[in-house]
Parts: C-alpha cells; structure tokens; sequence
C-alpha cells in the first residue's frame, strides 16, 4: 500500500497475555519509529529502528515489551504478559531516511486490556 | 526534563481569526529539526510544517507559519484564518541526534477549538 499500515487496529485481551502488533511501513523507508498513545495525551516513545537495528531501546517502559524489525520493512511491537496500564494507542511511524524528512504515521492499533 | 512544552492544554479562536499555539523546546544539539503535527479526532496524524535548526527564514506551509526564535527556543505555530476543519488537537515535535541516529519526541499537545 501507499501509506503505513499496521495491524490489528483494535485489540481487546485479558490481563496476563501476550500480544503482538505489526508494522508495514511506506516502501522504501529505512527508518521506523513505535510510539504509544494514552487516551487524550501526548506521544511517548518507544523505539526506533534503522534497518533493521535498534540503536536505542531506552524507550520500552519495561522488559515485558519488545520490538523487532526484519528485511528492513515489517516491525512487531510484542507486549508480553499485558497490564491494564498497556491499554493505549500504538502508533507506527516511518521516514524515508533516519534523521531526514517529517515522520508518516499508520492509523495505529488500539490495545484494550481487560 | 521535559524537552518539548506545550503550556496550552486548550485554546479556543474564532472562526477567520488567526491563532498562535506555543512550543518552546530543550537541546544541545545544534542540529535538530522541530515539527508541527495535527491529530484530528479520527486519530490519524497529519505533517504541517518542519523547521531545521540552520534554516535562517522562519517556514510557512498555506495558512500554517511557524515563529522560529532560536535564541528563546521557541517554535510557535501560527494558523491563519482558522477553520472549523482545524479544531484538533497539534503536537511539536522535536528530532535531535540520539544514540546511534535520531528521535523524535513530542509535546503534550494542544487541543484547539474553533467557534463558528
């Protein structure tokens, strides 16, 4: 597709599982970003990737979340053993290059859990 | 510390009038780039307009312009001619070198209201 597309874009759970989200950025864009949206506040940020390296991790609020990214393209954002504090937004960003260009945003994956 | 302020939780304009939604940021890097983002209430995210830190004229994109002052760190937006289209809320955002590469973060937000 054109724009960044992630997937699912809602997700009900219970407390205790593991989730996982998807990440297919604008082709040809080398970086890719993870950020998490709380209802009705700001973007926190959780990762970036630079083909398919993490330079910086320090965003994941704790070891329960991990993000991979391979071939350069598709990233999953996996959250294991959820919380409720977990319920949020998690939106998908891409650029054509790290450090250039403004940042494409996916419609993001709404994470509800019970 | 909080790198991207937003002070303005909500902000309410008149239709047809111009209105300002303040940033003020913290670095020290000399190179970074700061960026307006509007988030209407579908949820999407939408790029508005970008300022490089090296840029020595202040960027306008349509009815958007943004008030750089480099000195004050500060990197206003300006909405000329508000819309009822532009009631949403908009974020600043600010990308500097980091470990490795560059991130973004964002502000707060604003939530801005334009009365018919």
């Amino acid at each position: 597709g054109a724009g960044v597309s992630q997937s699912p874009s809602n997700k009900v759970t219970e407390k205790g599982k593991d989730v996982e989200l998807r990440c297919d950025p604008i082709s040809g864009h080398t970086a890719l970003y993870w950020y998490r949206q709380s209802l009705g506040q700001g973007l926190e940020f959780l990762i970036y990737f630079q083909g398919n390296s993490a330079p910086d991790k320090s965003g994941l609020p704790s070891d329960r979340f991990s993000a991979e990214r391979t071939g350069g393209s598709v990233s999953t954002l996996t959250i294991q053993r959820t919380q409720q504090e977990d319920s949020a937004v998690y939106l998908c960003a891409s650029s054509y290059k790290l450090g250039a260009g403004e940042l494409f945003f996916g419609e993001g994956s709404r994470l509800t859990v019970l | 510390a909080q790198k991207i302020t937003q002070t303005q939780p909500g902000m309410f304009v008149q239709e047809k009038e111009a209105v300002t939604l303040d940033c003020t940021y913290d670095t020290s890097d000399p190179s970074y780039g700061l960026f307006w983002y509007k988030q209407p209430s579908s949820g999407e995210m939408i790029f508005l307009i970008y300022q490089g830190s090296y840029d020595q004229q202040n960027a306008t994109e349509g009815r958007y312009s943004l008030n750089f002052q480099k000195a004050r760190k500060s990197a206003n937006l300006v909405i000329s001619a508000s819309q009822l289209g532009d009631s949403a809320m908009y974020f600043c955002a600010m990308r500097e070198a980091d470990t490795g590469g560059f991130k973004t973060i964002f502000g707060a937000g604003t939530r801005l209201f334009v009365k018919a």
